[in-house]
């Protein structure tokens, strides 16, 4: 069965720092591609950023860009968004999503219950 | 960059209902297009990728249509466990947009 546990949320000053983690497990992590999606409260699903397999590419939402920091350690089967610069519009319940076998293309199959990130002085 | 529209926002529905859930893109993407399915307190869950085909294990009163800038999401009959918010998503890009999504409520 695939399982993703989303970790690392909690509550942080405006201009702190994050990192989130996805561990995965009941596939091959190593060969599929993941995601980062973000839901604020009360509103919809915001893609943030997405890592192939092996790493070659990553990509981010433009109002990410810069300040969020995708990463994966296949060895460990997690997946990892490391949050720079936080701002008060960051927050959000955080969904580690698996996408596809060996492309990267965004589609995303399973998802994890997400972890609550809240920034706030 | 691509903008995904979803309509109508909301929609109120009696179960039975055939439901139709419109999403354009403000430029073609060939098939492009994924729905999801998003309960309160849940995390999303994929019905339809490549605008029409159905993800395994859900039922087939689900169905996707449209190609380009138009696609609709169509509940043949409605049922109880139906009434959720769906979002429509622009894949194989370099940008995965979600629509804005569209409540079905009970009428």
């Amino acid at each position: 069965e695939v399982q993703l546990v989303e970790s690392g949320g909690g509550l942080v000053k405006p201009g702190g720092s994050l990192r989130l983690s996805c561990a995965a497990s009941g596939f091959t992590f190593s060969t599929y591609s993941m995601n980062w999606v973000r839901q604020a409260p009360g509103k919809g699903l915001e893609w943030v950023s997405s890592i192939s397999s092996s790493s070659t590419y990553i990509y981010y939402a433009d109002s990410m860009k810069g300040r969020f920091t995708i990463s994966r350690d296949n060895a460990k089967n997690s997946l990892y968004l490391q949050m720079n610069s936080l701002r008060a519009e960051d927050t959000a319940v955080y969904y580690c999503a698996r996408g596809d076998y060996d492309v990267l293309t965004g589609l995303m199959g399973y998802w994890g219950q997400g972890t609550l990130v809240t920034v706030s002085s | 960059d691509i903008q995904m529209t979803q309509s109508p926002s909301t929609l109120s529905a009696s179960v039975g209902d055939r439901v139709t859930i419109t999403c354009r893109a403000s430029q073609s993407i060939s098939s492009w297009l994924a729905w999801y399915q998003q309960k309160p307190g849940k995390a999303p869950k994929l019905l339809i990728y490549k605008a029409s085909s159905l993800e395994s294990g859900v039922p087939s009163r689900f169905s996707g249509s449209g190609s380009g800038t138009e696609f609709t999401l169509t509940i043949s009959s409605l049922q109880p466990d139906d009434f959720a918010t769906y979002y429509c998503q622009l894949y194989n890009s370099y940008l995965f947009t979600f629509g804005p999504g569209t409540k079905v409520d009970i009428k």
